[in-house]
């Protein structure tokens, strides 16, 4: 079955501007992850979504970020006014919502840069 | 404060070898373990994990160690192939809560042929 899409693959952008990062989880999961990857480090959680509800943004960096979803479907991550330091490979995570399952599905990541 | 250590940033081995892909955790509350592998330009695939009441799962040429006295955890690949050449990211979460993964900074694998 499809995996876990994103889009856009690649952004540029000028900072300064504001950039909206979308995700569409596999079918039936519910729930959905963000994280980032800077250059050379591992990734790092951003917010989680159970349904459309977001009980954990705990790892949004500012209140730059934020992120909504629709009922168990696609999510949007928005960055305002983009910095530098933003630049990095924004992933979306998906997984079912079980006791014994803790595996996420990954799609492939939207590379920001801000220039 | 890195909770998840991976602390050989690379890693070349022969074809057909055993590789050994290192990892160590400090927060005693995580309870699973996940091996994830990464191409480039791809996200993160699931490879092999471990619950904390197992100290060794196996899934084909993959082998995940689990020493939660020592708080840490490797993964074998045996035999190594070229194929097997990306980053493996070791990954734990809590049993409880959003079980949001906390990531190690990877490994790069090189399987030389």
């Amino acid at each position: 079955g499809a995996g876990v899409s994103q889009s856009p693959s690649n952004k540029v952008t000028e900072k300064g501007k504001d950039v909206e990062l979308r995700c569409d989880p596999i079918s039936g999961h519910t729930a959905l992850y963000w994280y980032r990857q800077r250059l050379g480090q591992g990734l790092e959680f951003l917010i989680y979504f159970q349904g459309n509800s977001a009980p954990d943004k705990s790892g949004l960096p500012s209140d730059r970020f934020s992120a909504e979803r629709t009922g168990e479907s696609v999510s949007t991550l928005t960055i305002q006014r983009t910095q530098q330091e933003d630049s990095a490979v924004y992933l979306c995570a998906s997984s079912y919502t079980t006791q014994t399952s803790h595996e996420q599905y990954f799609g492939p990541g939207t590379r920001l840069t801000v220039t | 404060d890195q909770q998840v250590k991976q602390n050989s940033p690379s890693l070349s081995v022969q074809e057909g070898r055993i590789s050994i892909l290192n990892c160590d955790y400090t927060n005693s509350m995580f309870d699973y373990f996940l091996w994830y592998k990464k191409y480039p330009a791809e996200g993160p695939t699931f490879l092999i994990s471990i619950s904390s009441i197992k100290d060794k799962n196996e899934d084909g040429r993959f082998t995940v160690f689990l020493n939660k006295s020592a708080k840490h955890l490797s993964l074998h690949i045996v035999p190594s192939q070229p194929g097997d050449s990306a980053v493996y990211f070791c990954a734990a979460s809590m049993d409880t809560g959003r079980r949001a993964l906390t990531f190690g900074s990877g490994t790069r694998l090189q399987v030389q042929p």
